[in-house]
């Protein structure tokens, strides 16, 4: 199975500040990652598909990069609302998998 | 709007089965895939397997390879998932999500159902 490893696994940040968050897959999934936001009590929200697109209707301080091992989350400009955890997921290969999680909290 | 509305809270004794439901409204059921990942307490996401609902095709993680089904009824727009010889390991939320291409990931997901495994 591809591990999925986050980093870091939790972060404390204030509202405005800049946001990078690292997901590394033990093997090469080209560009099959996405990320996820998931809050207590609900279901993950998609953020990002194929490495760097954003769905519509998610705000643009969201952007995601990488390829091959290693991706990052970037949020430019916390918000209140994106205080949050982060997964990342990989669906290059069965089992797909998700990193552990971030947990966004604020400072 | 469309909608993914899972069936409630189970609690099932260690070795029994249980079988939640994923109602599917607002779009054509027979033309996405449905996957189901559950998530134990303070643990990460994990998945399960996925349906073609289209044909009934599955594919399931090697983990549960042995213990879970996951059928659909397209008259019914409903998919399901079976989870055989219970134990208190499968304790979780389990959520089943709308695949909106191989490339674009799970675009609606369902409530979440929580499943208590406990004698």
């Amino acid at each position: 199975d591809i591990q999925m490893t986050q980093s870091p696994s939790s972060l404390s940040a204030s509202v405005g500040d800049r946001v990078t968050i690292t997901c590394r897959a033990s093997q090469g999934i080209k560009n099959d990652l996405g990320w996820y936001q998931q809050k207590p009590g609900k279901a993950p929200k998609r953020l990002i598909y194929g490495t760097s697109s954003l769905p519509s209707g998610v705000p643009s301080r969201f952007s995601g990069s990488g390829s091959g091992t290693a991706f990052t989350l970037t949020i430019s400009s916390l918000q209140p609302e994106d205080f949050a955890t982060y997964y990342c997921l990989q669906r290059n290969s069965y089992p797909y998998t998700f990193g552990q999680g971030t947990k966004l909290e604020i400072k | 709007q469309v909608q993914l509305v899972q069936s409630g809270a189970e609690v099932k004794k260690p070795g029994a089965s249980v079988k939640v439901s994923c109602k599917a409204s607002g779009y054509t059921f027979t033309s996405y895939p449905i996957h189901w990942v559950r998530q134990a307490p303070g643990q990460r996401l994990e998945w399960m397997g996925w349906i073609n609902v289209g044909n009934g095709n599955t594919r399931y993680s090697q983990k549960f390879q042995d213990r879970v089904t996951i059928t659909r009824d397209t008259s019914a727009t409903t998919a399901y998932m079976d989870l055989s010889s219970l134990r208190s390991e499968d304790t979780a939320v389990y959520y089943c999500a709308r695949e909106e291409g191989y490339k674009y990931g799970y675009d609606y997901w369902g409530q979440g159902t929580l499943v208590t495994v406990s004698s």
